[in-house]
């Protein structure tokens, strides 16, 4: 079945340096890869997305990168602020319909 | 722009309550809507896609008769948890989608308590 994965664990990471999170899947081949970030009791908001022709998106301090070989996405917040802390989710989707599949987040904890 | 707006924000009611839920698109026509439900450090939980003017698709083992979802426009569509029972307490967010198909904007939920 499809599946993905991102690190379950909170993710702290001192202010000012590159946060890196991983996201990997299987059994699936997206057309489109998207991040977004979700606050506590809040929902999601949309960040980035990368198409599967694409190697990698910039966005300010945002950069994504789309391996479909590894089926792997990285997501870098470079110089990173303590107002970067949340909750940053995964999500696959085809060309078939707008449905995303859903990774169930990493924690990014930016530590001042 | 890209503006989804749901409401309430917070229920807390009765068991035995049915509980209307609202999500509208302010500055874009939404072709098709979502609605999820999610669980603590969990992943969004899609329960039913609708497009406006037409019945929504249930995903596998979402009740269609306890979760009654309407789109009856390009701006707003509703869920409505029908005689709703404590297991029914969950964060419920829905989203919207252009004529593009992505991304999906969201609104920010709903955290509905049945007591």
């Amino acid at each position: 079945s499809q599946k993905i994965e991102q690190n379950s664990e909170a993710l702290n990471i001192q202010e000012g340096k590159t946060a890196t999170l991983t996201c990997n899947y299987t059994n699936y081949s997206p057309a489109y890869l998207q991040w977004y970030r979700q606050d506590p009791g809040r929902g999601p908001v949309f960040l980035l997305l990368i198409r599967e022709n694409e190697k990698e998106k910039r966005k300010e301090r945002l950069k994504v990168t789309f391996d479909t070989t590894l089926k792997q996405s990285l997501f870098h917040i470079t110089a990173s602020q303590p107002a970067d802390s949340a909750t940053y989710l995964c999500a696959l989707a085809s060309d078939s319909n707008y449905q995303l599949i859903w990774g169930a987040g990493t924690k990014l904890i930016i530590k001042p | 722009g890209a503006v989804v707006s749901q409401h309430p924000s917070r229920v807390i009611c009765k068991s035995g309550t049915s509980v209307k839920i609202e999500c509208r698109s302010l500055d874009f026509q939404a072709t098709t809507m979502f609605w999820y439900r999610q669980f603590p450090k969990q992943s969004l939980m899609l329960m039913a896609t609708s497009n406006e003017g037409s019945k929504a698709t249930y995903e596998q083992g979402v009740e269609k008769d306890k979760f009654l979802i309407n789109h009856a426009s390009l701006t707003l569509s509703t869920l409505t948890v029908t005689s709703a029972h404590p297991e029914d307490s969950s964060f419920y967010i829905c989203s919207a989608t252009g004529a593009g198909g992505q991304p999906q904007h969201f609104g920010d939920g709903t955290r509905l308590s049945i007591l």
